[in-house]
């Protein structure tokens, strides 16, 4: 992996359902390793930093894992709701510039 | 506390004119990067300042683009003259020294006709 994948690229999925995507990223030379969640027109919102191999973090129904031996995060949400409905961005770095993946766009359907 | 703010929230203008976007960070931090998202593909780094020093100008496409940060507080990006490829979304974002975090603001959607 020479840049930061995400896939996939959209997924649609029924209110309730839980669901996971995932980012995968060059294991060499690791700081860090950011999810944000983007709602068009708005700010892109830091959903968690992780760092160390094996982290997992979580906030409400959304948590992370982080595996930096074979460079790869899954974000998971856990019974998925309209408001849930963005963009979901993982960037590698920290302290400087941050490259970013193209993005999860998730949609959740009533 | 207050995000980060940009100005403006759109911008259209004709080939060969020029632009100016703001942003204004987070009170107190020292961190400021400018990023750019062209329409179906990634964000990207294009600098970040440490209060009003460059600390990292390489994702800059070129001499067009002039970003300045006097006093360390509030930032500004230049283009001139806008060409139709910089059209997108203009992204800034900051962070405290040291701190892990990049918080950003709402872009600033340009469109070059």
């Amino acid at each position: 992996i020479l840049n930061v994948e995400q896939s996939p690229q959209s997924l649609h999925v029924q209110e309730g359902d839980s669901t996971n995507f995932t980012c995968s990223f060059p294991s060499s030379n690791f700081y860090a390793l950011h999810w944000y969640r983007w709602e068009t027109a708005k700010s892109p919102e830091a959903l968690f930093v992780m760092t160390l191999n094996g982290d997992e973090k979580k906030k409400g129904r959304i948590s992370a894992t982080l595996n930096t031996k074979e460079g790869y995060s899954y974000l998971y949400i856990k019974g998925s709701q309209p408001e849930d409905s963005a963009t979901y961005l993982c960037a590698t770095g920290g302290g400087n510039k941050l490259t970013f993946g193209t993005g999860t766009q998730l949609k959740v359907e009533l | 506390e207050a995000g980060v703010t940009q100005f403006p929230s759109h911008s259209v203008i004709e080939k060969g004119q020029t632009v100016t976007l703001r942003c204004d960070p987070i009170s107190g931090h020292d961190n400021l990067y400018w990023y750019r998202r062209v329409m179906g593909k990634e964000i990207k780094f294009l600098l970040h300042f440490v209060k009003e020093s460059k600390q990292d100008e390489s994702g800059m496409p070129n001499n067009r683009f002039l970003a300045e940060r006097t006093g360390g507080t509030y930032s500004t990006l230049k283009v001139q003259p806008a060409e139709l490829e910089d059209s997108g979304v203009y992204f800034c974002a900051s962070s405290q020294l040291g701190g892990e975090t990049q918080y950003f603001g709402p872009g600033t959607r340009l469109l070059v006709l």
